[in-house]
């Protein structure tokens, strides 16, 4: 079955670009929407934005001026940059996969990556 | 914007049934999914589409949604499913519910 694995620095300055990579085993990274979901510490999801394997992309409303997020196809890896970090952004940043049908799902996720904002 | 709202907390015996809801303007006319988490884990889908359960996700979860409502209905609660747990949706973005902490006494 598929295997979903982030990975990027677990401490970034605030100010400064937040750097993950969703690296897809065990499956294609094709006809699927790729998502960035993230967790503060002790609360709930909040989505980020997700990337089809062609390149479109739709980013949540609230993060949309930070984000961005691209598609490596030949790495089978997604990655997501988020700028101007700052305290608040401190979470667990999970990717995500999720079937394109009406109904709209996130059958497999990663285990999920924590990045800090500190100096 | 869209908003899900759940309990934040539920509480119940093991061996009956933990109902766990969550509002949202006309959710029903949306599709419900719901998602397990366990402490230091990452999310479970255990409900698509409103009712269907994922492969592997044993027959005591079972969803519902109408009206403003949808629910996840765990029935002969095990100590096993004692997490928090996650409604989610469509609009323009996906939205998550705030979670419920599922107890099990």
């Amino acid at each position: 079955q598929v295997h979903l694995q982030e990975s990027g620095p677990g401490l970034v300055k605030p100010s400064e670009t937040l750097s993950l990579t969703c690296t897809v085993s065990d499956g294609s990274i094709t006809n699927y929407y790729w998502s960035w979901i993230r967790q503060p510490p002790g609360k709930g999801l909040e989505w980020i934005g997700y990337i089809y394997h062609s390149g479109s992309t739709n980013y949540n409303p609230s993060l949309k001026s930070r984000v961005t997020i691209s598609v490596d196809t030949s790495k089978n890896q997604i990655s997501l940059k988020l700028s101007s970090v700052t305290a608040a952004d401190t979470a667990v940043y999970y990717c995500a996969r999720e079937t394109p049908t009406v109904t709209r799902f996130f059958d497999y996720w990663g285990q999920g990556t924590l990045v800090t904002v500190s100096s | 914007s869209y908003d899900l709202t759940q309990p934040p907390s539920v509480s119940v015996s093991p061996g009956q049934t933990a109902t766990i809801s969550c509002s949202g303007d006309k959710l029903g006319d949306k599709y419900a999914s719901w998602y397990q988490q366990k402490p230091g884990q990452s999310p479970v889908l255990v409900i698509y589409q409103d009712n269907k359960r994922p492969s592997g996700i044993p027959e005591r979860f079972s969803g519902s949604n109408s009206g403003n409502t949808a629910t996840l209905t765990i029935s002969g609660t095990q100590a096993m499913d004692e997490a928090d747990y996650y409604c989610q949706a469509w609009d323009s973005s996906a939205i998550f519910g705030g979670g419920t902490k599922l107890t099990v006494l």
